[in-house]
This record gives C-alpha cells, structure tokens and sequence, in this order.
C-alpha cells in the first residue's frame, strides 16, 4: 500500500484556471515537500516543510502555493494556470528537515491545455 | 547552468554485463549524493546513497565510486538484471539545506535478457 497518496493522478486543466494537488503521508514524518518534474527540466525542489513551517520555498511565483492543514498533508495550490505548469508533482517526505532518505509518492500528472 | 550533470542520456546492456551510470557535480558544497531509481508511473525512490567523507559505497549489486577533487561520481550496477530498467537519477545536497535536492536529468537504463 502506498504510504503517501498523492490525488489526483492525473488532471486536465484549462489555462487561467486554478487546481489544488493533495498529498498526504503515513510514514509519521515531520518534514514534508513538493518537486515538479516536467519534460524540459530535471526533478525540481519546491517546497520543504518540517513540523508545519516553511522552512525552503525555490518557486519564482506565488501562483504556486502550499498549504499545511495536518502535519501529515501537504497540498499544493496553483492559481493562474499556465501551459509551463504542465508536469507531474512529486509530494515527498522524510523523518525530519535534516540529512534523511525522501520518500516519494507516485506524482500528480498535470497537463495545462 | 546544470549543477548536477549525468551521463549517458540512456544505456543499454545485456543482462549478466555491468552497467556504469555517471554523474558530475558543480557545487563544491554538495556533501550527501542519493541515487534514485524511477520506474514509469512511479515516483522516485532511493536506491542507494554517499556522503563525501566515502569514496565508495556498496549495496548489493550497486556500487557508488566518487571522487571528490574531480567532483565525479559513478553507479555500477553488476550482473545487470532486466528488472534493473529504469531511469536512474543522481542527486546532490548539502547539509542543512532542508533536504533541498538538486538532480540530474537522469540515465535511462535498458537491460536486455
């Protein structure tokens, strides 16, 4: 059983509009993240979270943002979609902020038309 | 400016043969470098991992050499199984950096039985 669940797998969105991927994780970690992974670029940090709190934001726009309602779930909002923000999401988590194995979830396939 | 690079783009090798998947790096304070196995449709997941202070890490099949003036590193994967194809990713961070990876575009690996 997948220990973090990402919803929705796949989604189709309209240019303008505005998604919001889920992710939660039963690992009992404290730190959590969000990487895009796109045809045109490598695996890409976004966001670190530990115990609730940013603690690393490498987004160049506040169109992306994340939201931490449980210390287990790690959404991410996206405003003003964009065909560029066509990619999958990969949520992840560790033990802690600190030096400690990244679990990945299975990703959220985007595709912005 | 790539600061994880990897070589070759994709490899293919006969299974039984020994795989050799490479990675250079730019940032000298890079001190922790993870590999990632990624099958399709799957998130990332880690396969085997170094830290500077090493110049070799065993794990079974999978070796890491590194070589830290020349900023290189490579994965031998020996007795290469068809069940090894996969894209490889190298990763690269440093301590405190809130467990913010920078990875290589990756090496797709075919083994052929």
């Amino acid at each position: 059983d997948p220990k973090i669940i990402q919803k929705p797998k796949y989604l189709v969105a309209v240019t303008g509009s505005e998604k919001i991927l889920i992710c939660e994780q039963y690992l009992g970690h404290n730190a959590m993240y969000w990487y895009r992974q796109s045809a045109k670029k490598p695996l890409e940090f976004m966001f670190s979270y530990s115990y609730q709190k940013l603690m690393d934001n490498q987004t160049a726009s506040s169109r992306f943002q994340p939201q931490s309602s449980k210390k287990n779930h790690l959404d991410l909002q996206i405003t003003a979609l964009k065909p560029d923000d066509s990619a999958t999401y990969f949520c992840a988590s560790s033990q802690d902020s600190s030096g400690n194995t990244l679990y990945f979830g299975e990703g959220s396939r985007l595709i912005v038309v | 400016q790539q600061q994880v690079r990897q070589s070759p783009q994709s490899l293919t090798v006969w299974e039984g043969e020994t795989a050799i998947l490479n990675c250079s790096y730019e940032d000298s304070t890079f001190n922790y470098f993870p590999w990632y196995q990624q099958f399709p449709g799957e998130g990332p997941a880690l396969l085997i991992s170094i830290r500077s202070v090493s110049d070799k890490k065993e794990d079974g099949r999978f070796t890491i050499f590194f070589n830290k003036r020349e900023k290189k590193l490579s994965l031998h994967i020996t007795d290469s199984q068809p069940g090894d194809s996969a894209t490889y990713f190298c990763a690269a961070t440093e301590s405190g950096s809130f467990n913010k990876l920078t990875f290589g575009a990756g090496t797709r690996l075919a083994v052929c039985p």
